[in-house]
């Protein structure tokens, strides 16, 4: 079954709007990464959460990591047109990173 | 981008047919991956390699398998391939398993079993 569980499966939103995508892990994760892939082409890494409660920021995009290390936020302020595409949350567990199902992002001018 | 090749980009084949996909890397890494991606999945793992021989399985590793006899190169192997594989397969790289080093991902690889 779906070791990492992602929602919402899909986003619209217009421009300037903010996003958020969940990830929750039903087991305590070592670390967690997340990943952006945009239509057509592969995933490509953002960002690592390591210690519990972390939250990081790059630009407009901020990232958290739970208390518990069992679940991790992805928030965008004001999107843009550029932010379209799908989000991915990738928990570690031992050797293994286990990916969520992704968040797709439309952003709509 | 990461030096990553995978070849091929795309492959049609036919059910029960062995298919061989290879991923190259120029970076030196010792970790490789293989993913499927399928909708509403995400990417899953199916195996995966820490060094020269040195193979393990991931979470979907049934009807797959996998050789590293250098460290550059990371071949898949659908022995007999079945519709249930048609899917976009990643490799992906990374400096180690440590938990904080990224993983950077190939183009995929487009194949369909009719």
């Amino acid at each position: 079954g779906q070791q990492v569980m992602q929602i919402p499966q899909y986003q619209h939103v217009q421009e300037g709007e903010d996003f958020t995508t969940y990830c929750n892990s039903s087991t305590t994760l070592s670390n967690i990464q997340w990943y952006k892939q945009r239509p057509g082409g592969h995933p490509v890494f953002l960002i690592q959460l390591v210690k519990s409660g972390e939250v990081k920021k790059q630009k407009r995009l901020t990232f958290q990591f739970g208390e518990a290390k069992k679940n991790s936020s992805l928030h965008i302020t004001a999107t843009q047109t550029t932010d379209v595409g799908t989000y991915f949350c990738a928990g570690r567990r031992g050797n293994q990173f286990y990916f969520g199902t992704g968040t797709s992002l439309t952003v709509i001018p | 981008d990461a030096g990553i090749t995978q070849s091929p980009r795309h492959k049609v084949t036919e059910t029960g047919t062995p298919v061989t996909l290879r991923c190259h890397q120029t970076e030196n890494h010792r970790y490789m991956y293989w993913y499927r991606q399928d909708p509403g999945h995400g990417l899953r793992l199916i195996h995966y390699s820490y060094g020269v021989k040195d193979t393990d399985k991931g979470e979907v590793s049934d009807g797959y398998s996998v050789s590293r006899s250098k460290t550059e190169d990371f071949l898949l192997t659908l022995e007999s391939a079945t519709s249930s594989q048609t899917s976009v397969y990643f490799c992906a790289i990374s400096e180690s398993s440590a938990g904080n080093q990224p993983q950077h991902f190939g183009d995929g690889t487009r194949l369909s079993i009719l």
